[in-house]
């Protein structure tokens, strides 16, 4: 089965609100977790990244967290815009030298 | 910089035609990966190939898919034939590898087999 997986497949959000994404990992061993947005007819796009020496690591906007006691890794988007309407996908990477393992993403919607 | 750059944007074809979709990736990267995505499986990690050869082709569904990597600057994937069941979108990604594993991706092809 998936390695890789997401709490909720949909999250609708009003503009200006904050957003929080989950997602579950299985592999206790996984050393780096990566989230990607994807926009309708785009390939997968970079957001934001962090290892597993840390539990937290700050971008323009967005944080993500790593809670490795429990496998959980969350993205948080701060003041939700309309253009952040997409998908998004947390993967792992199992081992160094490997490729990227995806979960089946969260499509966030956001209202005026 | 021009990112990793697939074509063709959109294919459709008949069951049974050979179908080859190209990659260009990122100048200087060393590893280069394909996934394809559906709605039901998300996105499935092919093969992938590091310094141009190919190191995990496990995703790769049957013998009818096929991929090279002849330069640093290209790749292919093959189907031959083509069946229905093969209709998703086919992603390129590179990385520049040596344990960086942050990839960027192409725009996909989309891919449909009637």
């Amino acid at each position: 089965g998936e390695s890789v997986g997401l709490h909720l497949p949909t999250l609708s959000v009003q503009e200006g609100d904050n957003s929080i994404i989950n997602c579950a990992y299985s592999n206790s061993a996984s050393d780096y977790f990566i989230w990607y947005k994807q926009e309708s007819g785009k390939g997968p796009q970079f957001i934001i990244d962090i290892r597993s020496n840390m539990d937290k690591r700050q971008g323009q906007r967005v944080t993500v967290l790593l809670n490795k006691t429990v496998k959980h890794l969350s993205l948080q988007i701060a003041a939700t815009q309309p253009g952040d309407s997409a998908v998004y996908f947390c993967a792992e990477n199992l081992q160094a030298g490997t490729a990227l393992i995806f979960g089946k993403g969260t499509t966030l919607s956001v209202s005026s | 910089d021009a990112g990793v750059i697939q074509s063709p944007r959109h294919e459709v074809t008949e069951m049974g035609q050979e179908v080859t979709l190209r990659c260009k990736p990122i100048s200087g990267h060393n590893s280069l990966f394909w996934y394809r995505q559906t709605m039901m499986r998300g996105l499935e990690l092919l093969i992938y190939f590091n310094n141009n050869v190919p190191i995990d082709d496990s995703g790769m569904p049957e013998d009818r898919f096929s991929a090279k990597m002849p330069n640093a600057s290209f790749s292919t994937l093959k189907i031959q034939p083509s069946e229905p069941r093969d209709s998703a979108v086919y992603f390129c990604a590179s990385s520049t590898g040596g344990g960086n594993e942050k990839l960027f991706f192409g725009s996909g092809t989309q891919l449909s087999v009637l």
